[in-house]
């Protein structure tokens, strides 16, 4: 199948800082992408909607200022939470859908464990 | 986005089928139904989907209703690695694949 990658696979950083979590797809273009964090023992929440070339779609309750989306090509989507507080340390998961699948699949990065300390 | 109904938990013995269910009354015409399962610490990982027809792959099989109300999703020998949560999901061409709490998949010796 199609392969999203993510990195960095962990990162810690200082209260206040930003980090900057990149979503690659490596064999297929995506227009598409998708941010999901994900708190132990939860679902997955869909944090917002990438969309190359334009503004991402935010999900209700999410704060665009905080958490930066930026799809600047087909290949390559960057969530950068700014001013990092330590109750932003979840577990962040992209997406990327492949139109070239009959099914539009969805395939999903290996995630991206953050903790703010 | 439709919604999908799974079971909290199953559990399974070891090179046992598995049957996972999941309803989705709400279906439309053009959704297709996917499965992902996720292991602890990973990100979910694409297991199979289908429009109408039942599907087969490497690594399960689907079973879906005549009416697609509902699917079934099938192991065929179960083993500890198949360990995970499940989900069911509908995704239609702009959906934006939302997850419900799927079904946590215990398998034993």
């Amino acid at each position: 199948g199609a392969v999203v990658s993510q990195h960095p696979s962990r990162v810690i950083c200082k209260s206040g800082t930003s980090v900057k979590i990149e979503c690659r797809s490596l064999d297929f273009q995506a227009t598409t992408m998708f941010w999901y964090r994900q708190f132990p023992k939860q679902s997955l929440m869909l944090m917002a909607t990438s969309n190359e070339g334009s503004k991402a779609t935010y999900e209700q309750g999410v704060e665009k200022d905080k958490f930066l989306i930026n799809h600047a090509s087909l290949t390559l989507s960057t969530l950068t939470v700014t001013s990092a507080h330590p109750e932003d340390s979840s577990f962040y998961i992209c997406s990327a859908r492949d139109l070239a699948t009959s099914g539009n699949t969805i395939y999903f990065g290996e995630g991206s464990w953050l903790t703010v300390v | 986005d439709a919604k999908t109904t799974q079971p909290n938990s199953m559990e399974s013995n070891e090179e046992e089928p598995v049957h996972l269910p999941c309803n989705h009354s709400t279906i439309s015409g053009t959704d297709y139904i996917h499965w992902y399962r996720q292991l602890p610490s990973q990100g979910p990982e694409y297991v199979i989907h289908g429009l109408t027809s039942n599907v087969n792959n490497r690594m399960a099989s689907l079973a879906i209703a005549e009416d697609r109300k509902s699917s079934t999703l099938i192991l065929h020998r179960a083993t500890l690695r198949d360990a995970a949560v499940y989900y069911c999901i509908l995704t239609g061409t702009a959906s934006k694949l939302t997850f419900g709490t799927g079904t946590r998949l215990q398998v034993t010796l």
